[in-house]
């Protein structure tokens, strides 16, 4: 059974760093991941979708990265911004076609 | 947010009550999702519908009930549920339901069952 692994569970940090967050899933045999932002209340947002054939994946400051063997995937996220606050979840698709099993994600708040 | 609408935002119902969550997709997609997020725990995958067929229930009990009367639409039925079914129940869309594909989710039904 696939389980995904998100560290830290909450970061804060001041406006304007960059910052690194992880995910782990324990089966490799994945053909997609993909990283979402959850705003308060909200529905999820896909931010980067990276097959199992790719190293990374960039979309502006965002930088999404998979080690399918060491089943691991970083989000990085340069030059943070307030507007960055939020939960982001990490999602394996595995098994049967389409199926996404998530992580329970990492609380970002980047602070004045 | 406009692409995969949900209906209502907000649900407190009774154990005893019998309401419908709806799900609407606006994208063209022929798959459709239901899922469910429980406060500390991971989303969980409901049921998957492709092409008006259900070709996944994730061992879900028999008091949620879903309908998909057409591509564009999703319902979830709601009976006799219990106070550990309140949770945000997300849907989502994909262009076919096969694997790599991004799925593209609604904002959400708050559901409180009393």
């Amino acid at each position: 059974k696939q389980e995904v692994t998100q560290i830290p569970a909450a970061l804060s940090v001041p406006e304007g760093e960059n910052l690194v967050l992880n995910c782990s899933f324990t089966d490799s045999a994945i053909y997609n991941l993909q990283w979402f932002r959850q705003d308060p209340g909200k529905g999820l947002t896909s931010l980067l979708l990276i097959q199992s054939s790719q190293r990374e994946q960039t979309s502006g400051r965002l930088n999404a990265s998979l080690d399918k063997s060491s089943g691991r995937s970083t989000l990085y996220i340069a030059a943070s911004q307030p507007g960055d606050s939020a939960t982001y979840l990490c999602a394996v698709g595995s098994g049967t076609a389409s199926k996404l099993t998530f992580g329970t994600g990492t609380r970002l708040q980047v602070t004045l | 947010e406009t692409g995969v609408t949900q209906t209502p935002r907000h649900l407190v119902m009774g154990m005893t009550n019998k309401k419908s969550l709806k799900c609407e997709q606006h994208l063209g997609h022929n798959a459709m999702y239901w899922y469910k997020q429980s406060a500390k725990k991971p989303l969980e995958l409901m049921f998957v519908y492709s092409l008006e067929e259900r070709v996944e229930n994730n061992s879900v009990p028999s008091r949620f009930s879903p309908e998909c009367p057409n591509s564009s639409h999703l319902f979830l039925h709601l009976h006799t549920l219990q106070p550990e079914d309140s949770a945000l129940y997300l849907c989502a869309s994909s262009q076919q339901g096969l694997e790599g594909e991004t799925q593209y989710f609604g904002p959400g039904t708050r559901l409180l069952v009393l």
